[in-house]
């Protein structure tokens, strides 16, 4: 069956340091998102993104965090300068064949050290 | 908007007695609605979605939901509990074109 996958499974960064998370998607999924969740807490919605743009952003997604789809596979979130409080899961998910069904990969664990 | 109330943060069952978690949605309509289980250290897996079709919504692992629109619930229940169930459950909603948003998660621990 296929899934989404994500690597790191795991990353460890120093504060001020750019990270980049990788995902890719179910092969014909369109739309793609990320979220975190912080330990202990709920999941949260970052971004979603749809043919080559962002469709709709939370307030938690500011000009430090970016994504892309630099192929026709890859799904990335980079987070430019990361602090201490990025530290977190992020999952990152795409649409299935019914528009409301996420399907979610394993999530990185970013530890900020 | 959408929104999900998971009214009980911790849940505790001795394995082999039924399992109760509780969700509320506030909509104008008839939404569709999630539930996701996420065992320790791991990722996000489907448990069922209802989306208008059945009422009464089955799922893997024998658990069931069932969307009450008349008490804007959809509470997630399983008939005998086992050890693998312990985990952090989610409902969760789409909210708009372009996002879920999630429960604040119901941890359930299974006693021996």
């Amino acid at each position: 069956e296929p899934e989404v996958t994500q690597t790191p499974s795991h990353q460890v960064t120093q504060m001020g340091q750019e990270v980049i998370l990788r995902c890719v998607p179910i092969s014909n999924h369109l739309y793609f998102y990320w979220y975190r969740q912080i330990l202990g807490q709920k999941v949260e919605f970052l971004v979603s993104f749809y043919n080559n743009e962002i469709s709709e952003k939370s307030e938690i997604f500011d000009d430090q965090f970016s994504v892309e789809r630099p192929d026709g596979s890859n799904f990335t979130l980079k987070i430019r300068s990361t602090k201490l409080e990025d530290s977190a899961m992020y999952f990152c998910a795409s649409n299935g064949p019914f528009f409301y069904e996420q399907y979610f990969g394993p999530g990185t664990r970013l530890t900020v050290t | 908007a959408q929104s999900v109330t998971q009214l009980d943060s911790h849940v505790s069952v001795s394995e082999g007695t039924p399992v109760l978690l509780r969700c509320n949605y506030s909509s104008s309509y008839s939404p569709s609605l999630f539930w996701y289980v996420q065992h320790p250290n791991k990722g996000l897996q489907l448990l069922l979605k209802y989306t208008s079709a059945a009422t009464l919504v089955k799922g893997i692992n024998g658990f069931e939901a069932e969307f009450k629109k008349s008490e804007t619930s959809f509470h997630l229940t399983k008939p005998s509990a086992h050890m693998s169930d312990a985990a952090e459950y989610f409902c969760v909603a789409p909210s708009g074109t372009y996002k879920y948003i999630f429960g604040t998660g119901t941890r359930l621990k299974v006693l021996a």
